[in-house]
């Protein structure tokens, strides 16, 4: 099983809608959890970090469920800009260890 | 916030030659680097994790004779694509982990072509 499983998508959405994307991870004593942005030909960039209380920036929410292994990451007010890759990282601990999400890919439409 | 710096951003060699790709931590001293690749519409691949002043710790499958990496500072780890052929063409990238914060950064990556 991998340690971290996420749809690939890809995910069409209009303009304005609302988009989730989960995430699930094998491993229950990972401690850190990540929601990365990639552009096309560009870096993953840090896009937020999954609290246990979750956490908001914006139109952009991430959550975390421990009894069921998994982490979202919900769009609100889809705009064209957020046409991206998003990737899930899970660490297991506090040392370097990071599993990756094959990533999920978003296109936003007119 | 911590900035992750990779060069060359582009670089064309040919078919049998070397190729050098640096990775550096510009703001923080990072123990442990990870290099990527990723080809075309594909996810990230870890190809091994460089820790400072040992050896790096390679994924399976990747030749660790081909892809040399070199982590001889807390702030730069290298990455030598030995013998390039075509099909090692891809998107190289870094990233570096802060010690104490549990937070990866990534470089800007590196797009080799091997002609």
């Amino acid at each position: 099983r991998k340690e971290v499983e996420q749809d690939p998508g890809p995910f069409n959405v209009p303009e304005g809608a609302t988009v989730a994307f989960n995430c699930t991870y094998s491993n229950s004593a990972s401690q850190s959890f990540f929601w990365y942005r990639q552009d096309c030909r560009k870096e993953p960039k840090l896009l937020m970090s999954v609290y246990s209380s979750g956490n908001e920036d914006g139109r952009f929410t991430a959550q975390l469920n421990r009894a069921s292994q998994y982490i979202s990451l919900l769009i609100r007010d889809s705009k064209l800009s957020d046409s991206a890759t998003y990737l899930c990282v899970v660490s297991p601990n506090t040392g370097n260890q990071f599993y990756f999400g094959t990533g999920t890919s978003l296109t936003v439409i007119p | 916030g911590a900035v992750v710096s990779q060069h060359p951003s582009w670089v064309i060699c040919k078919s049998g030659t070397s190729v050098k790709i640096e990775c550096r931590s510009l703001d923080f001293q990072a123990t442990t680097m990870f290099w990527y690749r990723q080809f075309p519409k594909q996810s990230l691949m870890l190809m091994a994790t460089s820790n400072e002043g040992s050896k790096a710790t390679y994924e399976q499958g990747v030749e660790k004779d081909k892809f040399l990496i070199n982590h001889a500072s807390l702030t730069l780890s290298t990455l030598t694509v030995t013998s390039a052929h075509p099909e090692d063409s891809s998107f190289y990238i870094c990233s570096a982990s802060q010690f104490s914060g549990n937070t990866i950064y990534f470089g800007e990556g590196s797009w080799l072509t091997v002609v």
